[in-house]
């Protein structure tokens, strides 16, 4: 079973398009989550943090379901500049080293 | 902006060899990370380093590889017979406390063949 999975993607939108990425978690023990996006080849960059209340930075909005172990990230206005891929990632209790659990990652094209 | 530092950025090496990858943390972060990522998959957690010693390691980290911090300043990585599935992106990464997001560096491509 699949620690974190998302949608396979890709999602191909035209700029100023408004698009929803998913994502669940198996780990019910999981502490935090995030959403960090990848661009090709590449290091992970951390997007943003992912509260139980939901938080939004900007044109990006992050909600947190814990009793359906569901995180959702939504991008308004589409921008050229978002083409990306986006990684669902969760820390799963470990021996307190605080190691990040990373979903495949769900690829976003932005079209002009 | 404090970055976490990477050498060499591409490394190819014959099977069997052994390789060392290099990183520069951010210098006030305490704990030490590497992943890698084989192409078109997922970012998998190998080890983590806190104290000068190894805090988790993963099933993928088995005898063939080893971390060390040798000085205040570097993080390696070693290899010690490589396969050809060792090919990968190898990042490091650290972070400065607890309740602290991750750094990242740019990475190590290494490529075996």
């Amino acid at each position: 079973r699949k620690e974190v999975e998302q949608d396979p993607g890709p999602f191909n939108v035209p700029e100023g398009a408004t698009v929803a990425f998913n994502c669940t978690y198996s780990n019910s023990a999981s502490q935090s989550f995030f959403w960090y996006r990848q661009d090709c080849r590449k290091e992970p960059k951390l997007l943003m943090s992912v509260y139980s209340s939901g938080n939004e930075d900007g044109r990006f909005t992050a909600q947190l379901n814990r009793a359906s172990q569901y995180i959702s990230l939504l991008i308004r206005d589409s921008k050229l500049s978002d083409s990306a891929t986006y990684l669902c990632v969760v820390n799963i209790v470990g021996a307190g080293s605080y190691q990040l659990t990373f979903g495949k990652g769900t690829k976003l094209s932005v079209i002009p | 902006e404090p970055e976490v530092t990477q050498t060499p950025s591409h490394q190819v090496t014959q099977m069997g060899q052994e390789v060392i990858l290099r990183c520069v943390p951010i210098s006030n972060h305490l704990y030490f990370y590497w992943y890698r990522q084989i192409l078109g998959q997922k970012v998998e957690f190998l080890v983590s380093f806190y104290n000068n010693e190894i805090s988790e390691k993963s099933e993928i980290f088995d005898d063939q590889f080893s971390v060390e911090r040798p000085d205040g300043s570097n993080f390696t990585l070693k290899i010690r017979s490589t396969k050809l599935e060792d090919s990968a992106m190898y990042f490091c990464a650290s972070r400065e406390g607890q309740e602290r997001g991750y750094t990242f560096g740019s990475g190590t491509r290494l490529t075996v063949v």
